[in-house]
């Protein structure tokens, strides 16, 4: 069974300043990672994806993740972030593009003036 | 693209009630799935249809819970004599298949009193 670890539960910030969220995954085979992102009152939006291919991969509005195999890592980063990225922020891992996904339990980012 | 509805977006039974939620995905999504979603946990696997056949059910998904999609387009999550535990937020989700992202629902909040 595949399973992630978010690290962090709140992360606050100021804002323009970079941030990293953390995310571990154990799995005994290949997986598929994703980050899901949640404004307040809003469903679960796709940041980003990987599914194989380069292990950096970029996302919506800014975001970036890297898939790290030998730490078993995928760890969210922004170089500089907006009030507008405050939201809970989901790491998610499935055995396979298209099955179910299994969810870490968040990190939320604050970001503040 | 009209995105993927739920209906309805809160529902508040009293304990024993039975309960259905309603989700429409994005036409022509063949692959339609239910998470739950509790407070400040991430979203909880149930269940997974691939067109009208459910292919996979979570241990989550007790005797007390049935879903369907019978013609392979909208799916019904019913929850019989509810329970306190069942509070919870009800998300539903389609793709088109494998290699394609998931695309969330708000989700339906259920309080049982």
């Amino acid at each position: 069974a595949q399973s992630v670890t978010q690290l962090d539960s709140q992360v606050p910030v100021f804002e323009e300043a970079p941030v990293e969220l953390r995310c571990n995954y154990s799995s005994s085979v290949s997986v598929y990672l994703f980050w899901y992102v949640q404004y307040p009152n809003q469903g679960l939006q796709l940041l980003l994806k990987y599914l194989s291919g380069s292990t950096l991969v970029k996302g919506i509005n800014g975001f970036e993740a890297e898939f790290n195999k030998s730490q078993t890592s995928f760890h969210l980063r922004k170089p500089s972030v907006h009030i507008s990225d405050t939201a809970e922020y989901f790491c998610a891992v499935s055995r396979s593009s298209g099955y179910a996904l299994n969810f870490g339990k968040g990190t939320s980012l604050l970001v503040t003036p | 693209d009209t995105g993927v509805s739920q209906d309805p977006r809160h529902k508040i039974t009293k304990r024993g009630q039975n309960v259905t939620f309603r989700c429409d995905p994005i036409s022509e999504h063949n692959r339609l799935y239910w998470y739950r979603q509790t407070l400040g946990q991430g979203p909880e696997f149930l269940t997974y249809f691939q067109n009208e056949a459910q292919l996979e059910k979570s241990r989550l998904l007790s005797d007390r819970f049935s879903a369907e999609r019978p013609k392979g387009s909208f799916s019904t999550l019913e929850i019989q004599r509810t329970e306190q535990g069942d509070s919870a937020m009800y998300l539903c989700a389609s793709s088109s298949g494998e290699r394609t992202q998931q695309f969330f629902g708000p989700g339906t909040r259920l309080t049982v009193l």
